[in-house]
């Protein structure tokens, strides 16, 4: 299995771009999520979802849109980039149920706004 | 969102020390969880807690659930290289309490002295 994947691993953007962050998994797992990391934080909840063709906004969803087609894929589209917005971007996922909170991580995008 | 207190900010030990950290909120949570962050890296699942009271270990690491279910504790005992790292506490809010989804501390950056 290779878990969760994230692509790019890298990405610079100059203000009011839009770009897509690509996730999958290959672990059958119905719940996902995108988080968002800064320098001395912790990670904050952006979009989730429970299943396919379901989303919900999590702490920080403004300027974030997020689809769930299929159960593998969880991109997480920016519509016109901010300078805000820099900042480190992990997509994880779990079982569903009971267990959803244990979930795995990707390896991360590093996002820089410009 | 809820907010995490994570003590302490840093540590700097030596190796074959003993390590504890701690997480409280003024909240009561139903889950917690550690995490584990090498650098350039996503957070890795250390522990995970659901009932109030229960003591968890996962090799050399041992987790506590408070009873008052606003707090939580990771010991690591007997600290090796590669135990430097973050280590995040994660919360879940009970159902109504706001997003499916975790809520993380600011973590406790372990540095080993040689």
């Amino acid at each position: 299995n290779a878990g969760v994947t994230q692509t790019p691993k890298f990405q610079v953007l100059k203000t009011g771009q839009s770009m897509t962050l690509q996730c999958a998994q290959d672990m059958n797992h119905e719940y996902m999520s995108w988080y968002r990391q800064d320098p001395g934080m912790g990670l904050r909840l952006i979009h989730y979802s429970v299943g396919a063709g379901i989303t919900d906004q999590g702490e920080v969803p403004n300027g974030y849109n997020v689809s769930r087609s299929t159960t593998e894929d969880f991109p997480l589209r920016l519509l016109s980039a901010a300078p805000s917005q820099t900042s480190v971007y992990f997509c994880a996922s779990s079982y569903g149920g009971v267990n959803r909170y244990e979930q795995y991580f990707g390896p991360g995008t590093r996002l820089t706004v410009t | 969102g809820q907010q995490l207190n994570q003590s302490p900010q840093s540590m700097f030990i030596q190796e074959g020390e003993d390590v504890s950290m701690n997480c409280t909120s003024s909240s009561i949570f139903n889950t917690w969880l550690w995490y584990k962050q090498d650098p350039g890296e996503g957070p890795v699942l250390l522990i995970a807690l659901y009932k109030a009271g229960e003591l968890t270990s996962n090799g050399r690491l041992t987790a506590q659930f408070g009873i008052t279910r606003k707090d939580s504790f990771l010991n690591i005992s007997a600290s090796i290289p590669s135990d430097v790292g973050i280590y995040f506490c994660a919360g879940q809010l009970p159902a109504g309490g706001g997003a499916d989804g975790l809520t993380f501390g600011k973590g406790t950056h372990l540095i080993i002295q040689p």
